[in-house]
This record gives C-alpha cells, sequence and structure tokens, in this order.
C-alpha cells in the first residue's frame, strides 16, 4: 500500500522567505505526483501535476520537482506572501490517489 | 462554468438517518471520486466512478453507496448514518490530464 508523507506539519516564515515543503512516497511505481492547496474550510485546488517521466514543474513562483527513484517530491514557493498561507497537499497517483496529511503554512507580515 | 459542485454544504443528522450527497460537474469528465477528510488523515477515497453507469470502491466504502445515472452527476449515500460518518466530503472530478477538480466540501455531523 502506498504511503504518503509531508513533513513538517506545520510551517511558520517571515514573508519574503523561500519556502521547501517536502513529500516523501514508499511505492516508486507512479503515474504522477499532484501538489493541492487547501484554503481552511474550502476545497483543494489543484497547483502542479508532475508526470512520472517528468523531473520538475513550474508555475510562477512556484517549482515542484520529483525523484520517483528516492520516493521524494519537493515544492518551493518562492519569496512567500501572506496570501500563501494554506495547507499544502500531495498525492500520488499509482492507479488512485494517495494523500498526504499536508503541511499547514504560516507567512508573517 | 462552475466546475465542481456540491449540495448540501452542511448538514446535520441523528444516527440511523439517511441522506444523499449530490456532485455535479460541468466539464464533461469521465471520471468521478468520493473522498472524506479526517483530521490528521489526509483524504480517504470513499468510491469512484469512471463513466456514465459505473462505479468502484475505494478504499473506505463501507457504509456508503453511490450511483452514476448522468455523467455530470456523482451521488454518494448514506444508508444509515453513523457518528464514525462525521467528516468532511469532498467530490472531485478527473480532467484528460489527470489533474483533479475539487468541489467545495459538504461538512456532515451525525449525532
Amino acid at each position: 500500500k502506498q504511503e504518503v508523507t509531508q513533513i513538517p506539519a506545520a510551517l511558520s516564515v517571515p514573508e519574503g522567505e523561500n519556502l521547501v515543503l517536502n513529500c516523501s512516497f514508499t511505492d516508486s511505481a507512479i503515474y504522477n505526483l499532484q501538489w493541492f492547496r487547501q484554503d481552511p474550510g474550502k476545497g483543494l485546488t489543484s497547483l502542479l501535476l508532475i508526470q512520472s517521466s517528468q523531473r520538475e514543474q513550474t508555475s510562477g513562483r512556484l517549482n515542484a520537482s520529483l525523484d520517483k527513484s528516492s520516493g521524494r517530491s519537493t515544492l518551493y514557493i518562492a519569496a512567500s506572501q501572506p496570501g500563501d498561507s494554506a495547507t499544502y497537499l500531495c498525492a500520488v497517483n499509482d492507479y488512485k490517489l494517495s494523500f498526504g496529511a499536508g503541511t499547514t503554512v504560516t507567512v508573517r507580515a | 462554468n462552475a466546475g465542481v459542485t456540491q449540495t448540501p454544504k452542511f448538514r446535520v443528522l441523528k444516527t440511523g438517518q439517511s441522506m444523499t450527497l449530490l456532485c455535479a460537474q460541468d466539464m464533461n469528465h469521465e471520471y468521478m471520486y468520493w473522498y472524506r477528510q479526517d483530521p490528521g488523515m489526509g483524504l480517504r477515497l470513499i468510491h469512484y466512478s469512471v463513466g456514465e453507469g459505473t462505479t468502484a470502491k475505494g478504499e473506505v466504502p463501507d457504509g456508503y453507496n453511490v450511483s452514476r445515472l448522468k455523467k455530470q452527476n456523482f451521488l454518494l449515500g448514506l444508508e444509515s448514518a453513523a457518528p464514525s460518518q462525521t467528516s468532511v466530503y469532498f467530490c472531485a472530478s478527473v480532467a484528460g490530464d489527470e489533474t483533479q477538480y475539487f468541489g467545495p466540501g459538504t461538512r456532515l455531523l451525525v449525532l
């Protein structure tokens, strides 16, 4: 069974600092990995999807990398802003999505 | 284009009562999913559908039933609600590039 872990569970940084969020998974036979953002009381919003053949994916200030062999993905958010405060979840697709529990980020103004 | 919508937004049930949660999408997606989200446990897949008229069990299907009579709608039913089914329920539909689009969720409290 695929196990997805996100460490740390919570993170607080000052505005302007770069964010580094980690996701690890146990079975490297995946189709893709997706990063989501969830605001309190809201649904999930897809941020980036990385196919298994890709090493990274970028969108604006967000960059996600994937290392299948080591079972790791990292989401980088450059120059963080208070509006980036949310919970970030990664999900691994190996015929179904398995989610991590998320990292809750607080960006202090 | 509303994306994925869920009805109702919030509901309180007594143990043993039944209810149906409705998910609707206007993106013509084939695949649709029902998840539940519980504190500290992440999202877990309840049931899913790969197209109109098809359904399949996910990770935690017990106590739930689903139907996909129309492509745009995916219904989740609780036949006899239990306190363990208190949760936030999310529906998602999947685009051709496998990006999942989520609805806003339904908060269910079973007393």
